[in-house]
């Protein structure tokens, strides 16, 4: 059975702490993995997509990073704005491309 | 640009009562998938469509039914409804050719009291 586990489950940082979000996943064959900002009551917003182990991706101050085990999400310098649930999805082979989701990692960034 | 747009935003119904929440994907966006979010939990996919056609099923109940029309959007029927039922409905789109990403909507809050 697919799985994806996100961890920590939450996490606090000062403003201009950076840190890192760790998604690692069990699949039997991985077409992507997606990363998603979601705020409270909203729908998930795309972040990127990696697509084989080594690639990287950038976004202000967000960076994914993929290996054959596991994806980081680093956040360098957060800002309160950033605080949010973080939620790491895969697609597998052969699903359809249905995403399977982690239970995400709410991150507070406090001023 | 345009994003995917569901009605309701909200609705409150009683057991027992249907319920009909509609998706309007990004125009040429042929994809449509519905995911349930329960209160703290993550997304979990219920069905999906392409070209009309079911694409593939999830942990979708029996009491529930959806299609997509010749227009692309897509209806979610939820019959029989159960307190257990409350959540948030999503609805994404996706292009089939190009990449993968999925599009959510901002959701419909479905409350069955």
């Amino acid at each position: 059975e697919d799985q994806v586990t996100q961890s920590p489950e939450a996490l606090r940082l000062q403003e201009g702490e950076s840190s890192s979000l760790n998604c690692s996943y069990t699949v039997s064959g991985l077409r992507g993995l997606f990363w998603y900002r979601q705020d409270p009551g909203k729908g998930p917003e795309f972040l990127f997509t990696l697509y084989s182990a080594g690639e990287e991706k950038e976004k202000e101050r967000l960076k994914a990073t993929l290996t054959k085990k596991e994806s980081f999400l680093h956040i360098t310098a957060p800002k309160p704005e950033d605080s949010a649930t973080y939620l790491c999805a895969v697609q597998v082979m052969g699903s359809n491309y249905k995403l399977t989701f982690g239970k995400g990692t709410l991150l507070t960034v406090n001023p | 640009a345009a994003g995917v747009i569901q009605s309701p935003r909200h609705l409150i119904k009683e057991k027992r009562e249907t319920a009909t929440l509609k998706c309007y994907p990004i125009p040429r966006h042929d994809t449509v998938y519905w995911y349930q979010q329960g209160p703290g939990q993550d997304p979990q996919f219920l069905i999906s469509f392409y070209e009309k056609m079911q694409s593939d099923k999830g942990s979708i109940p029996d009491r529930f039914s959806a299609q997509q029309f010749s227009d692309y959007h897509s209806e979610l029927n939820m019959s029989s409804l159960e307190l257990g039922d409350s959540a948030l409905y999503f609805c994404a789109s996706t292009p089939r050719e190009g990449s993968y990403e999925q599009y959510f909507g901002p959701g419909t809050r479905l409350t069955v009291t």
